[in-house]
């Protein structure tokens, strides 16, 4: 079974751009959650999206957004990218609701210049 | 606010040794993982505990939680080369809906 993939695996930008990150869960799986980790902050939790919809945000700024398609695809979206944007960004599925193990793609590098 | 900190933060050890790693959390949950990850590469699931009391053990490593003490320990037994990496635990405080809050991480090498 196909694991959690995310695309692309790496990207540069500039300050003021804006990026759009993809996330495919595994198959049959429909909880996504994304993660921003830095080295200054490690790991913190961004969103969480089921059935389309969000179920649970962290503390981050509207500049970040996301969604979920239909077929369980997700993007993340981060519009006016600051130099501190810069991190691996990483995306987790698990089946179904809650007490479901999660698991992480590879992760998307972005750095903003 | 939830505060989820490992202890120790760096750990240096031989092969062959035992050691611990401790995840303090200052909230209720009932819901803890491990992951590891190793240099750049992404998180790996170890262990998913649901339940004050839980222990589950694969190969040289050993997860348990206590809820009271709000406590989670990672215990290497005979610790080999290919153990090292940052072990990180998580918090699930999504009350029905995912929203893990993870610890610091703590880098573990081990030594020939």
């Amino acid at each position: 079974k196909a694991g959690v993939t995310q695309t692309p695996r790496y990207l540069i930008k500039t300050r003021g751009q804006q990026v759009t990150l993809s996330c495919s869960p595994i198959s049959g799986h429909r909880s996504v959650s994304w993660y921003q980790q830095t080295p200054g902050q490690g790991l913190q939790f961004l969103f969480e999206y089921f059935s389309e919809t969000q179920r649970n945000k962290g503390n981050f700024p509207g500049r970040f957004s996301g969604r979920q398609f239909s077929n369980s695809r997700s993007e993340m979206n981060v519009s006016t990218l600051e130099l501190g944007d810069s991190a691996l960004y990483l995306c987790a599925s698990s089946a179904t609701a809650a007490y479901n193990e999660q698991f992480f793609g590879p992760g998307t590098r972005l750095t903003v210049l | 606010e939830l505060k989820v900190e490992q202890n120790p933060l760096f750990l240096s050890m031989q092969e062959g040794k035992n050691y611990t790693i401790y995840c303090n959390y200052s909230t209720t949950s009932d819901r803890l993982y491990w992951y590891r990850q190793d240099p750049g590469k992404s998180l790996e699931s170890l262990f998913v505990l649901l339940s004050n009391g839980a222990v589950k053990q694969e190969g040289r490593l050993m997860a348990s939680l206590d809820t009271k003490a709000r406590l989670s320990t990672l215990h290497i037994t005979a610790a080999v080369h290919d153990l090292s990496a940052t072990y990180f635990c998580a918090v699930d405080i999504g009350q029905g809906a995912q929203k893990l809050v993870f610890g610091q991480g703590t880098r573990l090498t081990i030594n020939p």
